[in-house]
């Protein structure tokens, strides 16, 4: 079965830092893109970041999230991070990391995790 | 950087009837649009991408047209499980990715 599944969400102070991570099973990690796009509490869905089956060609910020966070990959553990610094209150949201296919041109999310809960407050 | 509206942002909708949902880019993003389902509490779940070809497992009743700015999602008949919430996403010239505000189908 196909799975994504994240971990690592949790209450942190504004400033602070977290790690996201998640889990890929039932394919193969290593030739798909990923992404990671997030849901505030009863807003709509926005883009966090991409990166490429590789690592080595794209890595992609949304602006509010440029400079503070870092998305990696490991692909022979089969995973995806996303590390948080300088967090705000606006980054409080379900975070989720979804799949795509391969083709940079075919950025649509065909798999999705359950999501982790980052809260933001002092 | 192109804009996704989705009209309108609450359908209600008669179990059995046909529910049209409208999504409008600013710009043209040829046939780089995917429909997305997402039910409360849960993750969104890919319908349609390429505009209008069906991803694995979603029921015909699903289908997808338009090209350039403007897109619809068709439920030819609700089922109670199609109640959620809909949003449409672009994947051309990206970054970055733009999803629209989403329409909520809720039975009437």
């Amino acid at each position: 079965e196909v799975q994504l599944v994240e971990s690592g969400g949790g209450l942190v102070k504004p400033g602070g830092s977290l790690r996201l991570s998640c889990a890929a099973s039932g394919f193969i990690f290593s030739t798909y893109s990923m992404n990671w796009v997030r849901q505030a509490p009863g807003k709509g869905l926005e883009w966090v970041s991409s990166i490429s089956s590789s690592s080595s060609s794209y890595i992609y910020y949304a602006d509010s999230v440029k400079g503070r966070f870092t998305i990696s990959r490991d692909n022979p553990k089969n995973s995806l991070y996303l590390q948080m610094d300088s967090l705000r209150a606006e980054d409080t949201a379900v975070y989720y990391c979804a799949r795509a296919p391969p083709r940079v041109d075919y950025q649509y999310m065909d798999v999705w995790g359950k999501g982790t809960t980052v809260t933001v407050s002092s | 950087e192109i804009v996704m509206t989705q009209s309108p942002a609450t359908l209600s909708v008669s179990p059995g009837e046909r529910a049209t949902l409208s999504c409008r880019a600013s710009q043209s993003v040829s046939s780089n649009l995917a429909w997305y389902q997402q039910k409360p509490g849960q993750a969104p779940r890919l319908l349609i991408y390429g505009a209008s070809t069906r991803a694995t497992g979603i029921p015909a009743r699903f289908s997808g047209s338009g090209s350039g700015t403007e897109f619809t999602l068709t439920i030819s008949s609700l089922q109670s499980e199609d109640f959620a919430v809909y949003y449409c996403q672009r994947y051309n010239n990206w970054p970055p990715l733009t999803f629209g505000g989403g329409t909520k189908v809720e039975i009437k």
